[in-house]
């Protein structure tokens, strides 16, 4: 079945360490998109990637970094410089162009500090 | 900027209809989205609509538009406890590749 797959399902990081969560999708979407989601606040989105080896930042992108070197992939590594980074991440992927493309998402990843 | 905003609870008695209500800023909004996420899980499209429509409606859900208004619903009939859950209203702008999303509305179901 095509999807999205968001690995591992919880993560924990120490005090100045990175830690990259893994987004893959078979799709073959173009765009594809990180989201944080905290208690109360919905989804604000970290970064997106329209295309391979292109990416943009989004609302909160500081603390956090992204890499599309493939179609299918688009990692985000929370950095030691994000200091508040437990949260939900939920990652998406979508068609583009301006017809009807909703974000398809995975089951995301829940980040705790140690 | 662009911005949603919902509710962020509700609360229905099983077997009745529920309405989440949503406001947008954007009037050049081309597409509106209702999202479903269970708990620990990601979000879900339950429905969508097209700006130019005023109602759509799916088997148990409703949405309606008003453009005028800015204001987006989504009524679900004979609500049961597995529609326990936190509905997202997004709206895809002007920019085509971002969808802003609401903060969400955490419909929960009493007997």
């Amino acid at each position: 079945d095509g999807g999205i797959t968001q690995s591992p399902k919880y993560l924990f990081r120490k005090e100045g360490q990175n830690v990259t969560l893994s987004c893959e999708q078979n799709l073959n979407h173009d765009a594809m998109y990180w989201y944080r989601q905290d208690p109360g606040q919905g989804l604000r989105l970290i970064y997106y990637s329209q295309i391979v080896n292109d990416f943009q930042k989004g609302d909160i992108a500081e603390g956090y970094s992204v890499s599309r070197e493939k179609k299918e992939s688009f990692p985000l590594t929370v950095t030691s410089a994000q200091k508040n980074p437990t949260a939900f991440y939920l990652c998406a992927s979508s068609d583009t162009g301006s017809g009807h493309q909703p974000q398809h998402f995975g089951d995301g990843t829940r980040l705790s500090i140690l | 900027g662009e911005d949603v905003e919902q509710s962020l609870f509700l609360s229905v008695r099983e077997g009745d209809s529920s309405v989440i209500n949503c406001t947008y800023t954007d009037s050049s909004s081309t597409y509106l989205y209702w999202y479903k996420q269970e708990p620990g899980a990601g979000l879900q499209l339950l429905t969508y609509i097209f700006s130019n429509m005023d109602m759509k409606q799916d088997q148990r859900l409703t949405v309606l538009l008003n453009k005028k208004d800015k204001h987006l619903s989504l009524r679900i009939a004979d609500t049961q406890t597995g529609d326990s859950a936190i509905y997202f209203c997004a709206e895809r702008g002007s920019s085509a590749s971002k969808i802003i999303f609401g903060s969400g509305t955490r419909l929960s179901i009493r007997p």
